[in-house]
C-alpha cells in the first residue's frame, strides 16, 4: 500500500520566495493534517482537514502560512513570503478519520530558507 | 483537553538492557493511545496502539506497552535493546470521535554498545 507522500523531499530557497509544499493522503483516508518539527519547539500541530474542510488552523503561525485540500486526495501548504525561521522539517499525516485512529506520517519536507 | 507528558528528553541504555519510556496521560474519559518512533530523516512509524482491547499490546520490533488506568500510564519497555533502537519515541493521546493526537515532547533514545 502507497503511503502518505509528500513532495519535495529537501527544499533551499532565499528568504522572501514563495514555497509550496505537497502532499497525497492515503487513499480512503478522510483526515489529513500538517506539522511543523524543529529541535527548539519540537512537533507542533499547524492544521488539519476532515472531509476537505480545515476544521482548525489555530496552529499556523501566522498569516504568511496558508492551507489548502481541493480534493480527497491532495493538499498544499504554502509559505508566502518565507523567512529563515520557517527553517523546519514539515509533516503531513492523514488517517481514516474515525475515532481512535492513528494517524500515518510522510517522510517529511526539510526545508531550508537562506 | 488530553494530554501526554513524557520526562527525561535523552534516555541512554546499554545494548541487551531493558528499554523503559515512561508515559503518562490527562484524561477526563478513557483513551486511545499511541506510541510512535521516528528514526533520523524519516517521519513517525506507529509503534502499537491501545483501543480499549487487552491492557497489554504488542508492537513492532520487540516493543510492548502496558495501559494502567489506575496510574493513568502508558509505558513502553523492550526486554534487550539493539544498536537499530536509536531513535526518538513519542507517546500520543486521542478521544473516541476526535481525531487530533496530542503528542508528548519525545524521548530520544541512545544505545551504548
Amino acid at each position: 500500500d502507497a503511503g502518505v507522500i509528500q513532495s519535495p523531499r529537501h527544499e533551499v530557497t532565499e528568504m522572501g520566495q514563495e514555497v509550496t509544499l505537497r502532499c497525497k493522503p492515503i487513499s480512503g483516508h478522510n483526515s489529513l493534517f500538517w506539522y511543523r518539527q524543529t529541535m527548539m519547539r519540537g512537533l507542533e500541530l499547524l492544521i488539519y482537514f476532515n472531509n476537505n474542510v480545515p476544521i482548525d488552523d489555530s496552529g499556523m503561525p501566522e498569516d504568511r502560512f496558508s492551507a489548502k485540500m481541493p480534493n480527497a486526495s491532495f493538499s498544499t501548504l504554502k509559505i508566502q513570503p518565507s523567512e529563515p525561521r520557517d527553517s523546519a522539517v514539515y509533516f503531513c499525516a492523514s488517517s481514516p478519520g474515525t475515532g481512535g485512529q492513528p494517524q500515518h506520517f510522510g517522510d517529511g519536507t526539510r526545508l531550508s530558507i537562506l | 483537553a488530553q494530554s501526554v507528558t513524557q520526562l527525561g528528553s535523552h534516555v541512554s541504555v546499554s545494548e541487551g538492557a531493558l528499554v523503559l519510556l515512561r508515559c503518562n496521560y490527562s484524561s477526563s474519559v478513557p483513551p486511545y493511545l499511541f506510541w510512535y518512533v521516528q528514526y533520523p530523516n524519516q517521519g513517525l512509524q506507529l509503534l502499537l496502539k491501545y483501543t480499549s482491547a487487552a491492557t497489554l499490546v504488542k508492537g513492532i520490533n520487540g516493543f510492548e506497552a502496558e495501559f494502567k488506568k489506575s496510574e493513568t500510564s502508558f509505558h513502553l519497555t523492550k526486554p534487550s535493546a539493539h544498536m537499530s533502537d536509536a531513535a526518538e519515541y513519542f507517546c500520543a493521546v486521542t478521544l473516541y470521535g476526535n481525531n487530533r493526537l496530542a503528542f508528548g515532547k519525545g524521548n530520544q533514545v541512545v544505545v551504548i554498545p
